[in-house]
């Protein structure tokens, strides 16, 4: 099992570009996130999946799209990058009980210039 | 507003010492609480999860207590090793739903020879 990975592992992007992340699991999680970590904050949910076709927002959804067309996968899209975007991001997954273990990726870094 | 605090900030211990992290948290209603590891460059690895009902809960040299009445969590971590280096995150689910979850930012643990 390759758990959950990410792709890709670092990115630089110039203010305005577009790019998309991909997360897929291999432990067919029902549940899947994506997170932002900036130094000196705890991780911020971004958008999150409860299930293949259904996306719903997290807390900072502003300026990312999402989409899980596939019960494996989960993409991240930037429209249209800010620096404020620049941040490393993480895909988790997990079962449908609440109390599962959620998994996390190794993480995406992204700086926008 | 959901909030998670944890201290120290940051901790230096020689190795082969004991250590014990605090979480206090303000979340409501409660559903569970969770301990990660985070080695630098990494994503998060459970630890522990505790339910309202369980007082402690050990992994390897790992123990985590919760104390639902005074909403606080520690983690003490025995025989410390170089490979405990790591920042550890403490993490409040309130009932309803993943998406509600708060991540706390962390302590940093330095374990040096």
């Amino acid at each position: 099992n390759a758990g959950v990975t990410q792709t890709p592992k670092f990115r630089v992007l110039k203010t305005g570009q577009s790019m998309t992340l991909l997360c897929a699991q291999d432990m067919n999680h029902e549940y899947m996130y994506w997170y932002r970590q900036d130094p000196g904050m705890g991780l911020r949910l971004i958008h999150y999946s409860v299930g293949e076709g259904t996306t719903a927002k997290g807390e900072v959804p502003d300026g990312y799209n999402v989409s899980r067309l596939k019960k494996q996968n989960f993409l991240l899209g930037l429209e249209s990058a800010a620096p404020s975007q620049t941040s490393v991001y993480f895909c988790a997954s997990k079962r449908q009980k609440e109390a599962d273990t959620q998994y996390f990726g190794p993480g995406t870094r992204l700086t926008v210039l | 507003k959901n909030q998670v605090e944890q201290s120290p900030q940051s901790l230096i211990i020689l190795e082969g010492k004991n250590c014990t992290l605090q979480c206090n948290y303000t979340v409501s209603p409660f559903s569970n609480l969770r301990w990660y590891k985070q080695d630098t460059g990494r994503g998060p690895v459970s630890l522990t999860i505790m339910t309202f009902s369980e007082n402690t809960k050990s992994n390897g040299r790992y123990t985590a207590t919760l104390d639902a009445d005074t909403k606080q969590s520690s983690l003490h971590i025995t025989a410390s090793q170089l490979s405990d280096s790591a920042s550890y995150i403490c993490v409040a689910l309130p009932s309803g739903g993943y998406q509600k979850v708060t991540f706390g930012t962390g302590t940093k643990l330095q374990v040096i020879p």
